[in-house]
């Protein structure tokens, strides 16, 4: 079976800091993808990031950068000088084997304060 | 290129009511999910459509749920009756490929409390 750990329910963070959220996943498949989505207030969920498990390379994109570690079973997320308008629940999911659907993390909601 | 279109955003009924929800996919995205977010919870899929055809709704209740996709466009989601439990968003996302390994595109929602 396939899950997904969130385990900050919250965090606050104040404006120009740097936040990581955490992610760990639990799947035997060895073929599997793991996701980043956005929630702002608005309600949908807007794609961040997809990565395979046979590519263990860090993304960065402008703030954001991922750190992909197979051995930790982990896929953190880091935005770097956190503005207010990235206050939002972030969500971590994964597809895996031959069911392949996404499952996602309970969410953690991240509040930037100016 | 428009998003996900959903509607209502809003509903509030009593508990045995029925409800239904509607959603228009991106264009040309063949298919379509319908999930369930309870507060403080991610979202959990309840049917995924390819087409008009059923993919999987193994997580539908189906004593109180329906969904449909007739002409493979938009999707109407249904529950009758209601129950308290069943107060969450829905979600509907829309993909180009029938493949969990790609992203989705994800409406608004509509929220739904049950009284």
């Amino acid at each position: 079976a396939q899950k997904v750990t969130q385990a900050q329910t919250e965090i606050s963070v104040v404006e120009k800091e740097d936040v990581t959220l955490d992610c760990v996943y639990e799947t035997r498949d060895t073929t599997y993808y793991l996701f980043w989505y956005k929630q702002p207030p608005s309600g949908e969920l807007v794609f961040l990031i997809r990565r395979n498990s046979f590519d263990e390379q860090n993304e960065i994109s402008g703030r954001y950068s991922w750190n992909f570690q197979k051995s930790t079973s982990s896929f953190n997320f880091t935005i770097t000088a956190s503005q207010v308008v990235d206050s939002a629940v972030y969500f971590c999911a994964l597809s895996a084997g031959a069911e392949g659907k996404l499952v996602f993390g309970a969410g953690t909601i991240l509040r930037v304060k100016s | 290129e428009a998003g996900v279109a959903q509607s209502p955003r809003y509903k509030i009924i009593e508990k045995r009511q029925s409800v239904a929800f509607w959603c228009n996919p991106i264009s040309g995205h063949a298919t379509l999910y319908w999930y369930q977010q309870i507060l403080g919870q991610g979202p959990k899929l309840l049917i995924q459509f390819q087409n008009n055809g059923v993919v999987d709704d193994s997580q539908l209740p189906k004593d109180r749920f329906s969904a449909e996709r007739l002409k493979g466009v938009d999707s109407t989601l249904k529950i009758q009756p209601a129950k308290l439990e069943d107060s969450a968003v829905y979600l509907c996302a829309s993909s180009l490929v029938a493949s969990f390994s790609y992203e989705q595109y994800f409406g608004p929602g509509t929220r739904l409390t049950v009284t």
